[in-house]
């Protein structure tokens, strides 16, 4: 496609329960982030891949989370035990290698924790 | 984040009207991102600005970075409806691929 995809776009789940966020990133860029981003703030970063390598997961809040990207395209955030303070919009963004590249984000999937 | 700050948080202005948004940095910038948000869509990009004194231009958008590459502007000129949303400076630090952002401008505009 043209652009970042993610799905799904909303997602409501029930505390402790185990969520996978999709994200499939413009054809040839090498880099892909996932960011937080809270009503009202500016997204805020959690992991970095370079292809298939996750260079930086520095912004996880927690154990709970973890990405993938097993074949440097595709990569899925993964969520478990979910807890209320992990509703949030999830954004995917991906760009060319390097510094001074800009990202190009996807439309975020909305989770929200009952 | 405190390292970058935005403002103003909120902005209503008449259509037609010019107007600036700020985003200061606590620390040198590397390269400095503009980005428009609408209300439950992603992040739309406008203009990277890397150089000191670097200015760039897009139909009725100008950003700019100062000399000192700490401090950006966006200015908007004869803002239309369509300027509506959230603007969000993103700073890009040395040494570091990921994007640190603002809390965002929510611009309105008034027919």
């Amino acid at each position: 496609g043209a652009g970042v995809s993610q799905s799904p776009r909303y997602k409501v789940a029930k505390r402790g329960q185990d969520v996978a966020l999709r994200c499939d990133p413009i054809s040839g860029h090498v880099s892909l982030f996932w960011y937080q981003q809270a009503l009202g703030q500016g997204p805020e970063f959690l992991t970095y891949f370079q292809n298939e390598a996750q260079l930086d997961k520095s912004g996880l809040p927690s154990d709970r989370f973890f990405a993938e990207r097993p074949e440097g395209s595709v990569s899925t955030l993964k969520i478990q035990r979910t807890q209320q303070e992990d509703s949030a919009v999830y954004l995917c963004a991906s760009s060319f290698w390097g510094l001074n590249q800009p990202q190009h984000f996807g439309d975020g999937t909305r989770l929200s924790i009952l | 984040s405190q390292e970058l700050e935005q403002s103003p948080q909120s902005l209503i202005v008449q259509e037609g009207k010019n107007l600036t948004i700020n985003c200061t940095s606590s620390k040198t910038l590397y390269g400095l991102y503009w980005y428009k948000q609408k209300y439950g869509e992603g992040l739309i990009f406008l203009m990277m600005l890397q150089k000191g004194g670097e200015e760039k231009s897009h139909e009725k958008i100008t950003a700019k970075l100062d000399e000192k590459k700490q401090q950006s502007s966006l200015h908007i000129t004869a803002s239309q409806p369509s300027h509506a949303g959230i603007y969000l400076c993103g700073a890009e630090w040395a040494g570091s691929y990921q994007l640190t952002f603002g809390k965002g401008t929510k611009l309105s505009v008034i027919p």
